[in-house]
């Protein structure tokens, strides 16, 4: 079945690095842009990054643009999420997700991983 | 930015009961909202797509309306199990793809 499974969550340093991964199945993943998500606690969901399929095309929300990079290995069926300078607000539950429409970058979600937990904090 | 604001932020109604969801854009969008479900500790679940469209699987109690800069989502003949967040989220060319903030659906 059409599966997202993130890992990389953790606790970490405030100013320190953090990689997350999405591992994909179920679906050619090489032809769907790759978002991700998050949600502080207790908060709604905040729209982090997408690359698009061939990732040669990639946005930020305006609160980690500069210091989040998403790719993706197509070979490995994997979406990645580098985080540097991290600080106590990126707090939250990061989740990954496949968008709807194939090819397109700009387009809704409909398959989510369970989500990894990251904590900023000294 | 495009700004997505939702109202209410909470509701309370009973089983059988019809409630509406509201999202106004900032600016116009056409057609490119998606709708959410979310409950608690688990990942959102897409219910409409493309303002109007609903998801394979989703109850026919769920429709969504709207273009431009309004949208809605109405939940007719409410279930104990709808009881969750509401979340929507555009995705027209002009990024980032930002959500709503959320409503929050309570039965009583």
């Amino acid at each position: 079945q059409v599966q997202l499974v993130e890992s990389g969550g953790g606790v970490v340093q405030p100013g320190r690095s953090l990689t997350l991964s999405c591992a994909a199945s179920g679906f050619t993943f090489s032809t769907f842009g790759m978002h991700w998500v998050r949600q502080a606690p207790g908060k709604g969901l905040e729209w982090v990054a997408v690359i698009s399929h061939e990732g040669d095309n990639k946005y930020y929300g305006d609160s980690v643009r500069g210091r989040f990079t998403i790719s993706r290995d197509n070979s490995k069926k994997t979406l990645y999420l580098h985080m540097n300078s991290l600080r106590a607000e990126d707090t939250a539950v990061y989740y990954c997700a496949k968008g709807y429409i194939v090819a397109t970058i700009f387009d809704g979600m409909d398959v989510w991983g369970q989500g990894t937990t990251v904590t900023v904090s000294s | 930015a495009i700004q997505l604001t939702q109202s209410p932020s909470s509701l309370s109604a009973s089983v059988g009961d019809t409630v509406t969801i509201t999202c106004r854009a900032s600016q116009g969008i056409t057609s490119a909202l998606a709708w959410y479900q979310q409950k608690p500790g688990r990942a959102p679940k897409l219910l409409i797509y493309d303002g109007a469209s609903l998801e394979s699987g989703v109850p026919s109690r769920f429709s969504g309306s709207g273009s431009g800069t309004d949208f809605t989502l109405v939940l007719r003949s409410l279930q104990p199990e709808d009881s969750a967040s509401y979340f929507c989220q555009h995705f027209h060319n002009n990024p980032p793809l930002t959500f709503g903030g959320g409503t929050k659906v309570e039965i009583k």
